[in-house]
């Protein structure tokens, strides 16, 4: 099956500080979502993004489908982002979209 | 709308005891999914349903079961619990490809938290 490799592990950041997410897939995908999931368990829908670029307030995500890859960049980060950021990716088949999720990537913001 | 709504929120099993998870979805979604999340890791897929009267498996079917009961529904059961599923169990819904602005994208409930001792 497709693998997908979300880097870096843990992320540790003062609030105000950028970052960047990265994200590795394995083969061609009809569908890219990045989820933040809150420290309460809750999966919010960031980005649905299987390729280009897009952006929503002080966050971005760019992915490039060719090299198989995408980047979710946050700015001038706060508290309230800290949780974790799970990249999900899916191949198209007869029966639907099946997410294959990365491992994640634990974000902590100090203020 | 509520979006996908998932019941009970919490539940404590016995080894051995069964249990329907209820999902449901306000959006006329046509695809809908089960999901487990162990700590520490990603949402792994248990089973989805595609349409209405369609089921098939996931990467993790084993111990369970699904009814797709109409559109709007789609039930995971537990027939006999084993402390290998304590697990937090999300559902999915995406929409009907074809639909004028349909995409892939997929909207999760907010998790059902199953601890089987």
């Amino acid at each position: 099956g497709i693998q997908v490799e979300q880097s870096p592990p843990d992320l540790i950041l003062q609030e105000g500080a950028n970052s960047t997410l990265r994200c590795n897939f394995s083969d061609s995908v009809n569908n890219l979502q990045w989820f933040h999931q809150n420290p309460w368990g809750q999966l919010i829908n960031l980005f649905y993004i299987p390729s280009g670029t897009k952006q929503n307030g002080r966050l971005s995500a760019t992915t490039v489908a060719t090299e198989r890859y995408s980047l979710l960049y946050i700015s001038s980060s706060q508290t309230t982002d800290s949780g974790v950021y799970f990249c999900a990716v899916g191949l198209r088949e007869t029966s639907g979209s099946r997410l294959t999720f990365g491992e994640g990537t634990q974000l902590t913001v100090n203020p | 709308n509520a979006g996908v709504t998932q019941t009970p929120k919490f539940q404590v099993l016995k080894t051995g005891q069964s249990m329907t998870l209820q999902c449901a979805q306000d959006m006329n979604h046509n695809s809908m999914y089960w999901y487990r999340q162990d700590p520490g890791m990603g949402l792994r897929l248990i089973y989805y349903s595609a349409s209405e009267g369609t089921t098939d498996k996931g990467e993790v079917p084993n111990g369970y079961n699904v009814s797709r009961l109409n559109k709007r529904e789609f039930s995971l059961r537990l027939e006999s619990a084993a402390p290998s599923q304590t697990s937090v169990y999300f559902c999915a819904s995406s929409d009907e490809e074809g639909k004028i602005g349909w995409t892939y994208e997929q909207y999760f409930g907010p998790g059902t938290r199953l601890t089987v001792t």
